[in-house]
């Protein structure tokens, strides 16, 4: 069975301060996406990675997938209360085909102003 | 045709009652997706489609529920005899075949039983 195991669970921090999110596995991913969450709403998707060792930015958002893709990371630079949200990871297993995502426990961020 | 939609937002049912979901994706998009979200926790898989053809079933899916998407469009998700261990956000999320394509989700749908 394929896990995701995501760290920490909650995150309360000051505006302006720096952050990361881990989300790690012992299974190997095709890709890996990060979504965010509203209460209430669905999943919003931020990135996908494929490559093992690659990064991507998104304004201060910067994600980056592990050399073996079994994990990840998030990293938030100057948090803003707008940031506040559940953050997910999710693997896709690409030998399955099925196209189904596994998804991590999720990180609650709360960015206070 | 702006996004994947679910009807209802919101359910409270008394325990023992039977709820249905339904799911409309993007006209496009020839899969389909249920999963399940409980309060802190990310969500879980609970089937799929391929145009009307359900491909698989997690073991999360007890015999008191069922989906179904006869036309490979809308799709509903029936739980009957609901108990309180089913009060979770019930999200739907749709996708093109092949590759690293997005999932698009839903709003959800939360059910409530009482």
């Amino acid at each position: 069975t394929q896990l995701l195991e995501q760290s920490p669970q909650f995150l309360s921090i000051q505006e302006g301060e720096n952050l990361t999110v881990y989300c790690n596995s012992s299974s190997v991913f095709s890709s890996l996406q990060w979504y965010r969450q509203e209460p209430g709403e669905g999943p919003v998707l931020l990135v996908t990675v494929v490559t093992g060792g690659e990064v991507k930015k998104l304004k201060r958002l910067t994600f980056q997938f592990g050399d073996a893709r079994k994990d990840s990371s998030l990293h938030i630079t100057a948090a803003q209360p707008g940031d506040t949200g559940l953050y997910l990871c999710a693997g896709l297993n690409g030998s399955s085909n099925t196209g189904k995502l596994i998804f991590g426990q999720g990180t609650t961020l709360q960015v206070k102003p | 045709d702006t996004g994947v939609s679910q009807d209802p937002r919101h359910k409270i049912t008394k325990r023992g009652q039977n709820v249905t979901f339904r799911c409309d994706p993007i006209s496009e998009h020839n899969r389909l997706y249920w999963y399940r979200q409980t309060l802190g926790q990310g969500p879980e898989f609970l089937t799929y489609f391929q145009n009307e053809a359900q491909l698989e079933k997690s073991r999360l899916l007890s015999d008191r529920f069922s989906a179904e998407r006869p036309k490979g469009s809308f799709s509903t998700l029936e739980i009957q005899r609901t108990e309180q261990g089913d009060s979770a956000m019930y999200l739907c999320a749709s996708r093109i075949l092949g590759g690293n394509t997005e999932a698009f989700f839903g709003q959800g749908t939360r059910l409530t039983v009482v």
